[in-house]
């Protein structure tokens, strides 16, 4: 199974702030990579897909980059909405595995 | 606009079962891959199992490979996810979700307990 390492776990951070969230493959996934956030008690909602393709109506201060193992969520001006858990996804192989997430808090 | 409404869930004792159902519209479900997805309370997200538009191919997650069945029924837009032998650490939210995960459905709570 690939396992997919993310960092930090948590994160205090104020509006307006610049956040970067990673997440790591123990092999290579090209660029099967999902970011999602999801907010307390609703289904998570898919940001980015291919590692960098941003989905309809995300705004676009979420970016994402990477490829093989190595892949980076970017908020490049944190607003109030964005306090959630962020969560990459692999989509190369079965099972399809998560990281761990990481709860971004209000500072 | 795609749209997934879980439902099914509930309250069942370990050892039990229970089947979930997931109706979809907004697009050709029997064009596309579904899949089922858990979380645990206050846990992460765990790919539970995927099937192929018709039906025809399955994987599984280990954890409950053996004791759950996905199956879907085209004509009726609806993905199914039989659960059998269910023990306390399979209480979890479920979520279905198209091959593309976007959007998943509201989810529905199962809970194994005595």
């Amino acid at each position: 199974d690939i396992q997919m390492t993310q960092s930090p776990s948590s994160l205090s951070a104020s509006v307006g702030d610049r956040v970067t969230i990673t997440c790591r493959a123990s092999q290579s996934i090209s660029n099967y990579l999902n970011w999602f956030h999801q907010k307390p008690g609703k289904a998570p909602k898919l940001l980015i897909n291919a590692a960098s393709s941003l989905q309809s109506g995300v705004p676009s201060r979420f970016s994402g980059s990477g490829s093989g193992t190595d892949f980076t969520l970017t908020i490049s001006s944190l607003q109030p909405e964005d306090f959630a858990t962020y969560y990459c996804q692999q989509t190369y192989s079965t099972p399809l595995t998560f990281g761990g997430g990481t709860k971004v808090e209000i500072k | 606009e795609v749209q997934l409404v879980e439902s099914g869930g509930g309250l069942v004792q370990p050892g039990g079962s229970l089947r979930l159902s997931c109706a979809a519209s907004g697009f050709t479900f029997s064009s596309y891959w579904m899949h089922w997805v858990r979380q645990a309370p206050g846990k992460g997200l765990v790919w539970v199992s995927r099937i192929n538009g018709d039906g025809s191919y399955t994987n599984y997650a280990d954890s409950v490979k053996g004791r759950f069945t996905i199956s879907r029924d085209n004509a009726k837009n609806t993905l199914y996810l039989q659960m059998n032998s269910l023990r306390a650490e399979d209480t979890a939210v479920y979520y279905c979700a198209p091959n593309w995960f976007d959007p998943w459905g509201q989810g529905t709570l199962v809970t194994v307990s005595s």
